[in-house]
């Protein structure tokens, strides 16, 4: 099984310019999230999905759009590109309800906004 | 103030050094803790999970929550170099279901175990 796989793993855009960060999963879960982890901050939540249809913001939504048309495909969109969002982008997955799950981390993306 | 505070580091010991991270929250409605560890360059990956207060042990690693004094700690005996990695805490008020089991992550602590 592949996991969680995010691209692209590095990106530079220009100040203005949109673009989206894919994140596919193969384990068939139902709950994915997209945060955002920035030195001195921890990771945190910028929306998540608890299944196909179903989307919500999490603590920094602001600037990002979601979309969960299968349960497999969790794009994150940056509709126009600020530096404040530059940071390093996980994907994550998990089985159900259960926090003892734990989640499934993609590698990340590295996105620099000049 | 941040909800949860860890202290980054740098954290350096020697190969077979006991390694104690620690975090504090704010928020007593906190019931749900959890050890990520995350290597260079990869995602977190979840290391232990507890519910409420007490200790979970699983080999080297020993987790310890003290609700009363909003205090986690993670325990690495016999440290290895292999357990130089960020170890990242996490906390929820709940565990999932139609509220999610939102996570709120401490900022992570960078540990290297030197050979």
């Amino acid at each position: 099984n592949a996991g969680v796989t995010q691209t692209p793993k590095f990106q530079v855009l220009k100040t203005g310019q949109s673009m989206t960060l894919q994140c596919a999963q193969d384990m068939n879960h139902e709950y994915m999230s997209w945060y955002r982890q920035d030195p001195g901050m921890g990771l945190r939540l910028i929306h998540y999905s608890v299944g196909a249809g179903i989307t919500d913001q999490g603590e920094v939504p602001n600037g990002y759009n979601v979309s969960r048309s299968t349960t497999e495909d969790f794009p994150l969109r940056l509709l126009s590109a600020a530096p404040s969002q530059t940071s390093v982008y996980f994907c994550a997955s998990r089985r159900g309800a259960n926090l003892g799950y734990g989640y499934t981390f993609g590698s990340g993306t590295r996105l620099t906004v000049v | 103030q941040k909800e949860v505070e860890q202290d980054p580091g740098p954290l350096s010991v020697p190969e077979g050094a006991i390694v104690s991270l620690n975090c504090t929250y704010s928020n007593s409605a906190f019931q749900y803790f959890m050890w990520y560890r995350q290597y260079s360059r990869k995602g977190p990956e979840l290391l232990m999970y507890t519910y409420s207060s007490g200790n979970k042990e699983d080999g080297r690693f020993t987790a310890q929550v003290d609700k009363s004094s909003k205090y986690i700690s993670l325990f690495i005996r016999d440290s290895q170099p292999s357990d130089s990695a960020t170890y990242l805490c996490a906390m929820s008020i709940n565990a999932g279901g139609t509220s999610y089991g939102k996570l709120t992550f401490g900022q992570g602590t960078i540990l290297t175990v030197h050979p």
